[in-house]
């Protein structure tokens, strides 16, 4: 069983759509919580980045963190053609270890 | 642009060549990071670095070998690489301290690497 489940997806949504994007994860040492967005011969573009349960807000992007459920969740408010990219949820132990999940392909359709 | 520069952006290379890739950051990072990726899978922990000290190896070969001049720079040497070698080799690079974890990593766009 991997550390990290993603929902595959991919994901298709018309323009201006709410998007929820979700990870499980199983490592109870993983402390530090991040989502990316990846564009096609891309690096990973941090998004945002929290390390406590509840909800943290920028711009049209929510990261929502439960630790008792062991589930992270990124919401995409009024969805745009731009926002057409993998996603990847990334968690850190103390130490310094990321793991990614899989990562999520979100197309917005205009 | 991102703040994680790394050259060369694409290498084509046989299996007996030795090549490096580096890796430049400007943000006054300690702690800087190797990932391996392969098409369509999230990247992959390689090596770690902490204050110009290598803290995590992740079970690497040895054909790849890491090296950290200084706080700014971080190279990647490869020799005797393998076709299964051929992947997108991105840096990355976090404030660090105590808590390497507690900071968020920024990546550069990678070096897309192609082993003939």
């Amino acid at each position: 069983q991997k550390e990290v489940e993603q929902d595959p997806g991919p994901l298709s949504v018309p323009e201006g759509a709410i998007v929820s994007l979700n990870c499980t994860y199983s490592n109870s040492a993983f402390q530090y919580f991040m989502w990316y967005r990846q564009y096609s011969r891309k690096g990973p573009e941090l998004l945002m980045y929290t390390y406590s349960s509840g909800n943290k807000e920028d711009g049209r992007f929510t990261a929502q963190v439960d630790k008792s459920s062991k589930y992270i969740s990124l919401f995409i408010r009024d969805s745009q053609p731009s926002d057409s990219a993998t996603y990847l949820c990334a968690m850190n132990t103390n130490a310094g270890k990321s793991t990614f999940g899989d990562g999520t392909t979100l197309t917005v359709k205009p | 642009d991102t703040e994680v520069t790394q050259t060369p952006k694409h290498l084509v290379m046989g299996m007996t060549n030795k090549k490096s890739l580096k890796c430049e950051q400007h943000m006054g990072h300690r702690a800087m990071y190797w990932y391996k990726q392969k098409a369509k899978k999230p990247p992959e922990l390689m090596f770690v670095y902490s204050y110009e000290k290598l803290s995590i190896n992740e079970s690497v070969p040895s054909r790849f070998s890491p090296e950290c001049p200084n706080s700014s720079l971080l190279n990647l040497h490869l020799h005797a690489l393998q076709p299964e070698d051929s992947a997108l080799y991105l840096c990355a690079s976090s404030r660090g301290g105590l808590l390497l974890g507690n900071q968020p990593q920024h990546f550069g766009d990678g070096t897309r690497l192609s082993i003939l």
